[in-house]
């Protein structure tokens, strides 16, 4: 089953818009992880952001912010005045601590294109 | 730059073949993960060492294998390769076995003709 569900496949803004990238986990412990990589054209994969199951403070880093919900399983995290750098491919992951392995279960993927 | 090193870059060669990719972690990470991304698999766990012993398997194939040495580098063995292993393989990193955040180098894309 998919731990990771990202239901946007792409999305195309213009520059100085905002993006908010979906992600919604399923999982049945209490202790976990959740992470934003990014994955520009140069293919490799950045992270961005950790948060773990205990804290669902929502913060703001720069253009970066996230909004992490455990009552709706969700973890969106929201690029705001995009610019053209910002394309790349996002990716939502989970980390599960009680299966005593640490590995990333990742979303398909979002696609973000910001035009100039 | 993530502090992750994987060599080669870029790999082509034929159906039957074995290769070798080489990962070196960020400077003081005791645990290395590898990762394949496929166009239709996506981002897949394949194994995770930390400190010379192997912790987790992921969906790796028997044709594969890896190792992490006393220095901490990692290799991840392909052998009997087939079309369906073309794909861009990572290697990451982290502290410790815990769930810190792992960081990524910059993947090794094997094509397999």
């Amino acid at each position: 089953a998919q731990k990771v569900t990202q239901a946007q496949t792409e999305i195309s803004v213009v520059e100085k818009e905002d993006v908010t990238l979906d992600c919604v986990y399923e999982t049945r412990d209490t202790t976990y992880y959740l992470f934003w990589y990014k994955q520009p054209p140069s293919g490799e994969l950045v992270f961005l952001i950790r948060r773990n199951s205990f804290d669902e403070q929502n913060e703001i880093s720069g253009r970066y912010s996230w909004n992490f919900q455990k009552s709706t399983s969700s973890f969106n995290f929201t690029i705001t005045a995009s610019q053209v750098v910002d394309s790349a491919v996002y990716f939502c992951a989970l980390s599960e601590a009680a299966l005593n392995d640490y590995k990333l279960s990742f979303g398909a993927g979002t696609t973000v294109t910001v035009r100039a | 730059d993530s502090g992750v090193t994987q060599t080669p870059k870029h790999l082509i060669t034929a159906t039957g073949q074995r290769v070798t990719l080489r990962c070196s972690p960020r400077s003081g990470d005791l645990s290395v993960y590898w990762y394949q991304q496929s166009l239709d698999q996506g981002l897949q766990f394949l194994i995770q060492y930390y400190n010379g012993e192997e912790r987790a398997k992921g969906n790796i194939l028997e044709r594969f294998s890896a190792q992490q040495f006393p220095d901490l580098h990692s290799e991840l063995n392909l052998s009997s390769l087939e079309l369906g292993d073309s794909a861009l393989y990572f290697c990451a990193s982290s502290v410790a076995e815990a769930t810190y955040e792992q960081y990524f180098g910059p993947g090794t894309r094997l094509t397999v003709t």
